[in-house]
């Protein structure tokens, strides 16, 4: 079956330093990987996709993420956290064959970020 | 400006008391969408249109409705709510092709439901 794992619940993380969100998924043929963000009391925003390409994704707000077929792996990156980050993160993968363009979505990780 | 405009924002309601949430999107999206999202689980699909008149039901449809006769309108009818129903629903779209195939999806800010 299609999945999609965030291994965390939640990330802590001290104002300026780097921060990892970790994602891995489950598809059968290749896949397109995406990130969301969610603010409090608001609805999911685009943050960052992988389509094809080079490996390593940059999007909105500073962050990044690097696409590792091997590990089959996504995480989400950023070299230095803000508290304005803090928020709840989506993964969501879909695989390239799917004619429904059905996303498979992770169960979301809080991040936290302290001053 | 480009939305996606979800109402109510909340509601508190009674078993068994039909109900309608409202979605409306400005930018001629073909796709649309709703889910919910619960505590531990993340979203989930409960259905989906490609375009007007074209609905499939997601992963999670039972209990709900929904109708697409109208290109920017997507309507989440719930025709006897049950306390498991109370979640929050989130309404997206997006565009067909490179829009849905990339995945970028424009959510509206949700709709928060009590069924009592």
């Amino acid at each position: 079956a299609q999945s999609v794992a965030q291994p965390e619940d939640q990330v802590n993380v001290a104002e300026g330093n780097p921060l990892t969100v970790k994602c891995t998924y489950s598809v059968s043929g290749n896949p397109y990987l995406f990130w969301y963000v969610q603010y409090p009391n608001r609805g999911l925003q685009f943050l960052l996709k992988y389509i094809t390409g080079d490996n390593l994704v940059k999007g909105s707000y500073g962050f990044e993420a690097e696409f590792n077929k091997s590990q089959t792996s996504f995480h989400l990156k950023k070299p230095s956290a803000l508290v304005s980050d803090s928020a709840l993160y989506f993964c969501a993968v879909r695989d390239r064959s799917d004619s429904n363009y059905q996303l498979i979505w992770g169960a979301g990780t809080k991040l936290i970020i302290k001053p | 400006e480009a939305q996606v405009t979800q109402n109510p924002r909340y509601l508190i309601t009674v078993t068994g008391k039909k109900l309608t949430v409202t979605c409306s999107q400005n930018m001629n999206h073909e796709y649309m969408s709703w889910y919910r999202q619960d505590p531990g689980l993340g979203l989930r699909q409960i259905y989906y249109s490609m375009n007007v008149e074209v609905t499939d039901k997601g992963d999670v449809p039972e209990g709900y409705k929904v109708s697409r006769k109208e290109k920017r309108n997507f309507p989440l009818i719930l025709e006897s709510p049950s306390p498991n129903q109370t979640s929050l629903y989130f309404c997206a779209s997006s565009f067909l092709g490179l829009g849905v195939s990339a995945g970028e999806l424009f959510f509206g800010e949700g709709s928060r439901l009590t069924v009592l």
